[in-house]
């Protein structure tokens, strides 16, 4: 059962705009969230994070939005720039150390 | 942050045999997490491994499967035993950020495939 979706498996955007990246959750325990970037052969590079109890986080370009009554969350980009290219997971915690992962969404930034 | 480094980097192994991955950390954390992330699908947590104590496998895991050793505050390491082509996935392990803090921070993964 997976708790939490990122619906979106890939996303393109031209350097210079707004990059949008998804995500979903089912559970309403959830007290954290979290974004990761992740370029190949390497691990997963926090990025920036939210309290259930926040519904705005910003940090730099990086933009999370927490909407807890549609259980959906986002991640803004601005401006997208091609180093941004990379997959991009969203996780949660309940309260416990145990992070549930989407399953990600590749961005391509384009020159 | 702290600096995690994973040995080895990926291997490819036979079936029913087994591989021990390595965890290093460059400084002392009591939490280290083992991590699965098979072919398409989002990570998964196998293990949390604290110093000195056995360690807590989640929902579909254990420890027969992958044994997990913590012998000190810097280093863990995670056995995948009797391995199945099912194996084949890349192992992470992770660290908790600082005190008060949520985060989780990665190594750079062992890619293994299972022939």
């Amino acid at each position: 059962d997976q708790q939490v979706k990122q619906n979106s498996p890939s996303l393109s955007v031209q350097e210079g705009r707004i990059s949008i990246l998804n995500c979903d959750y089912t559970n309403s325990m959830f007290d954290y969230f979290l974004w990761y970037k992740k370029y190949p052969a390497e691990g997963p590079t926090f990025l920036i994070s939210i309290s259930s109890i926040k519904d705005k986080n910003e940090d730099g370009r990086f933009t999370v939005f927490l909407n807890k009554s549609a259980k959906h969350l986002s991640l803004h980009i601005v401006p997208s720039q091609p180093g941004d290219s990379a997959v991009y997971f969203c996780a949660a915690r309940t309260g416990a150390n145990n992070l549930f992962f989407g399953t990600g969404t590749r961005l391509t930034v384009i020159p | 942050s702290a600096v995690i480094s994973q040995k080895p980097s990926r291997d490819i192994c036979q079936r029913g045999t087994s591989l021990t991955i390595q965890c290093q950390v460059d400084s002392q954390v009591t939490m280290m997490f083992w991590y699965r992330q098979q072919p398409g699908q989002s990570l998964t947590l196998i293990a949390t491994a604290n110093q000195g104590s056995e360690a807590t496998y989640e929902s579909g895991f254990v420890i027969d499967k992958f044994p997990i050793s913590r012998p000190n505050l810097t280093f863990s390491t995670l056995t995948v035993s009797n391995m199945s082509p099912e194996d084949s996935s890349i192992y992470l392990c992770s660290v908790a950020g600082t005190s008060g803090s949520y985060e989780q921070y990665f190594g750079p993964g062992t890619r293994l495939t299972v022939t």
